[in-house]
C-alpha cells in the first residue's frame, strides 16, 4: 500500500526555538496533504491543508504565521512550528492523497512527537 | 456541542466477548463515514467504511442511521489484539475528515 513517511519521528526543542517536520509521500504522488495535531486524549483536529504549488488553508483558530507550510513538491511537504512554546507540545500527524482518491484515501504518516520544554 | 462525539470508555472486555460502539455525528450534511483504529502513539489506521445498508468486515459490523446520525461499530469474538482506541470519523466537505475523540477497548485474557 502507500506509504507516508514523518521527519523526524519525535523532537524535544527549547520554548522559542522554529522546529520543521518532514511529510513525504514515497511511492505516489501526493496532490494533496494534510496536516493534524492531536493532543492527548483528544481527537485529531484538521490544522491546514496543502495543495502542491499553493498555498496552505488553515482551519479556523490555527495561526498561518506560526505554522508554516510548504507543499514545494508532489511528495514533500513540510510542517514549520516557529517560536515553539509547551503548549504547543503535541502529536503532529499528516496525511496525503493522490489525485482522484476519496477522502478515505488518506494515507497517514506516522507522526511526530513534539516536545517544547 | 462536538461535531463527533463517541464515549470514551474504556471498554474493558474478555476475550470473545461481543462489544459494540457508538458514535453520533452533528452535521447532517455528513457524506461519508468511517471506523479508524488507533494504537497508542501510532498513527490512525481505516478499519472500514460504514454505509447505509450497513457492511461487515469479518468480525466488524458497521451500521449507520441517517435519521438519528449515529453511527455503530460492533466487534464479534473479541482477540487480545483489538485493544485499541476505535476512532469515529466524518467527512462533509471536500476532503475534510472530522475525527471522534475515540473509544478505548482493552481486550483481556
Amino acid at each position: 500500500g502507500a506509504v507516508v513517511s514523518q521527519h523526524p519521528s519525535w523532537v524535544i526543542c527549547k520554548s522559542g526555538t522554529s522546529v520543521k517536520i518532514e511529510c513525504r509521500s514515497l511511492d505516489f504522488q501526493a496532490t494533496t496533504m494534510f496536516w493534524y495535531r492531536q493532543f492527548p486524549k483528544q481527537s485529531l483536529m484538521l490544522m491546514a491543508t496543502s495543495n502542491e504549488g499553493s498555498k496552505a488553508t488553515y482551519e479556523q483558530g490555527v495561526e498561518k504565521d506560526k505554522f508554516l507550510i510548504n507543499h514545494a513538491s508532489l511528495t514533500l511537504s513540510t510542517l514549520t512550528v516557529t517560536s515553539a512554546h509547551p503548549e504547543d507540545s503535541s502529536f503532529y500527524i499528516c496525511s496525503a492523497i493522490s489525485m482522484g482518491q476519496g477522502p478515505y484515501e488518506q494515507y497517514f504518516g506516522p507522526g511526530t512527537r513534539l516536545t517544547v520544554t | 456541542r462536538k461535531e463527533v462525539e463517541q464515549d470514551p470508555g474504556p471498554f474493558n472486555v474478555p476475550e470473545g466477548a461481543t462489544v459494540a460502539f457508538n458514535c453520533t455525528y452533528s452535521n447532517s450534511a455528513s457524506q461519508s463515514f468511517f471506523w479508524y483504529r488507533q494504537d497508542c502513539r501510532k498513527e490512525p489506521k481505516l478499519l472500514m467504511s460504514v454505509y447505509s445498508s450497513g457492511n461487515e468486515d469479518g468480525r466488524f459490523t458497521a451500521q449507520l442511521n441517517r435519521a438519528s446520525q449515529y453511527i455503530s461499530l460492533l466487534i464479534r469474538d473479541s482477540k487480545l489484539s483489538d485493544s485499541a482506541t476505535y476512532l469515529c470519523v466524518v467527512n462533509y466537505s471536500s476532503y475534510k475528515l472530522i475525527f471522534g475523540s475515540g473509544t478505548r477497548l482493552l481486550v483481556r485474557p
